[in-house]
């Protein structure tokens, strides 16, 4: 079975840092592009970075930009998201997801994992 | 680049079809084929729908199509069921700069 789990969410104060991990399974990873994505309570869903399946290319969205890192380790199928220099608004529940294809379809999302900040 | 405009909410009742709309630009929708659409239930992870304006994945029922008029896409919900109440989320990739770009989503109610 195709499956991501993400693990490593928290309650953390504003400042404070944190890693999400996103373990893959029943697929072979280093073929795939992968992204994070969060969703803040009650909110829409919000891209936060992107690293490709050739290791050459991350992104980040504006507002992580500098702040946060993303990362893979293709021998532990595996995505990483270090996020510093935390703020309230980044309480959000995340995701990460396959891409597929050219055009960037998300087809496998992985259920989520809460980060809370908040002194 | 801007979030994708959509209604924040859509009805309508059991067997009905609802259309749901989701406004870019020239610089997003309107320049690529890149548009996808995500449904997510209270409490769960999304779920792709429609890739690519209108292609489905293994396992979407055929009651959901879409498609793309200028620089908006739409998708719609034929033979509503009861379980298709959830919120719905359009999404572009922009590939250029390797980003995504979401719709604040839209809540469908079935009646």
């Amino acid at each position: 079975e195709v499956q991501l789990v993400e693990s490593g969410g928290d309650l953390v104060q504003p400042g404070g840092s944190l890693r999400l991990s996103c373990a893959a399974s029943g697929f072979t990873f280093r073929l795939y592009s992968m992204i994070w994505v969060r969703q803040a309570p009650g909110k829409g869903l919000e891209w936060v970075s992107y690293f490709s399946d050739n290791l050459f290319t991350r992104s980040y969205a504006d507002s992580v930009e500098g702040r946060f890192t993303i990362s893979r380790d293709n021998a532990q199928n595996s995505l990483y998201l270090q996020m510093n220099s935390l703020r309230v608004e980044d309480t959000a529940v995340y995701y990460c997801a396959r891409v597929r294809g050219s055009s960037g379809w998300l087809d496998v999302w992985g259920q989520g994992t809460l980060v809370t900040v908040s002194s | 680049q801007s979030a994708l405009t959509q209604p924040p909410s859509a009805s309508g009742s059991p067997g009905q079809s609802v259309t749901i709309s989701c406004a870019g630009t020239s610089s997003d929708i309107g320049d690529y084929s890149y548009v996808s659409w995500y449904q997510q239930h209270p409490g769960k992870a999304p779920k792709l729908m429609i890739y690519e304006l209108s292609k489905r994945p293994s396992g979407v029922p055929d009651r959901f199509s879409g498609s793309k008029s200028g620089n908006a896409a739409s998708l719609t919900v034929s033979g509503l069921q009861d379980e298709d109440e959830a919120e719905y989320y359009c999404s572009t990739y922009i590939p250029f700069t390797n980003s995504w770009v979401f719709g604040a989503g839209t809540k469908l109610t079935v009646l």
